[in-house]
Formats: structure tokens, sequence, C-alpha cells
């Protein structure tokens, strides 16, 4: 089966760092997402990791590990539009999409 | 750069009524996702398909089914329509590369 770990809630301030850790134990593993969610809106891509290591893209910045099955989301320069639910997901050999719970960050001035 | 586009993006609907929904994936993309998500939940996998056929099935229901045409469009057909069918639903597309896009999702109400 598939178990996808990540806190429920979080709160920083602007202009703070925030890490959004996920913890994952799959059958299969082709790849981990960070996806962001505003309220009632689509899921938007945010990364992808496949191999050992950090990918950064701009204020954002994702790591995986695979041997201890973790990631993180980092966010940098929080800015209140990052306000969000932030999903992680796992695919398996077949590609097919385990999502997490999500984590609910909510960033205050 | 064209999105996935879903349709309607809002729908009414009473119990025991029909429902049709259209996702259009990006342009050259051959796989389609559907997803149920609701209130405060993880979007839940439905079914998806690849090249016009059936590729995985998650939590649909017997009363959903959905195709892939020949344009790579596909509809969710959901009928006997119940209360707790009222969610959000997302269509993903993906093509060669690993990331799947969401369309901006259809919310029905089935009242």
């Amino acid at each position: 089966g598939q178990n996808i770990d990540q806190p429920t809630e979080m709160t920083a301030t602007e202009g703070a760092i925030v890490q959004i850790n996920c913890t994952y134990q799959t059958s299969g593993f082709n790849g981990l997402f960070w996806y962001q969610q505003h309220a009632g809106e689509a899921p938007t891509f945010l990364s992808y990791n496949v191999l050992d290591g950090l990918e950064e893209k701009g204020r954002f910045s994702s790591f995986l590990s695979r041997s201890k099955g973790y990631s993180y989301l980092l966010l940098k320069e929080l800015q209140m539009k990052d306000s969000a639910s932030y999903l992680c997901a796992v695919t398996d050999n077949f590609n097919k999409f385990y999502f997490g719970s999500g984590t609910k960050l909510n960033v205050k001035p | 750069a064209a999105g996935v586009i879903q349709s309607p993006r809002h729908l009414i609907k009473e119990k025991r009524e029909t429902a049709t929904l259209k996702c259009y994936p990006i342009p050259r993309h051959d796989t389609v996702y559907w997803y149920q998500q609701g209130p405060g939940q993880d979007p839940q996998f439905l079914i998806s398909f690849y090249e016009k056929m059936q590729s995985d099935k998650g939590s649909i229901p017997d009363r959903f089914s959905a195709q892939q045409f020949s344009d790579y469009h596909s509809e969710l057909n959901m009928s006997s329509l119940e209360l707790g069918d009222s969610a959000l639903y997302f269509c993903a597309s993906r093509g060669t590369e690993e990331t799947q896009y969401f369309g901006p999702g259809t919310r029905l109400l089935v009242l």
C-alpha cells in the first residue's frame, strides 16, 4: 500500500523561511511531486524529484532522500500569497499518483 | 501556454440526475486522469486513460463511467447522483514527461 504523511497545518511569518516535510512508504517509486493548491482552485505543479538531492526553483526548493522515504519543500521569503495547501504526491511504477493529505500553510504579516 | 480545459466549471444537479463532465487535455498530451476532491480532502484518483484506453482505475463508483475520445478529450459520466457526489472534480493531463497538469476543476453540487 501507499502511506504519505505531511503535517496538517503550519504557520509562518511573511519574509521568513518555512520547510514542509513529507514522508512516504510506497510499494514502488517513480518520483515525488509538490503541488500548491489555493482553496477551491486546481493544484499547481511546483516541483518534481526523482533523484536524491535538492532542486531549486526561485523561492521554492524541494529535497528528496529515497533511502529515507523523505522529502521537504522549502519556501523562502514568504509572501502572503503563499498561504495555500501544499500537496506531496508520490508516483509508483505505473505513474499512478498518491497524494498526501496536504499541509495548510498560513502566512501572517 | 495552453492548459487543461474543463467544462462546465460549475454544475448543480438534483439527486438521481445524471451529469457529464468534460476535459480537454493540453495539446499533445495523451494521458488523462480524473480526481474527486471533497472539502478539506486531498484529491482522490478515480480513473485514467492512455491513448483512448482505460489505463488505471481507482475509487470510481459503478454509477460513474468515463471514456477518452479520438481527439484525446475525456468525459466523465455520472448517473444516479447522490448528495455525497458533491465535490470538485479535477482532470489532469500528462504527456511524455512525468508531471500531471491539473485543469481548473468542475464544482458539482447535488441537491
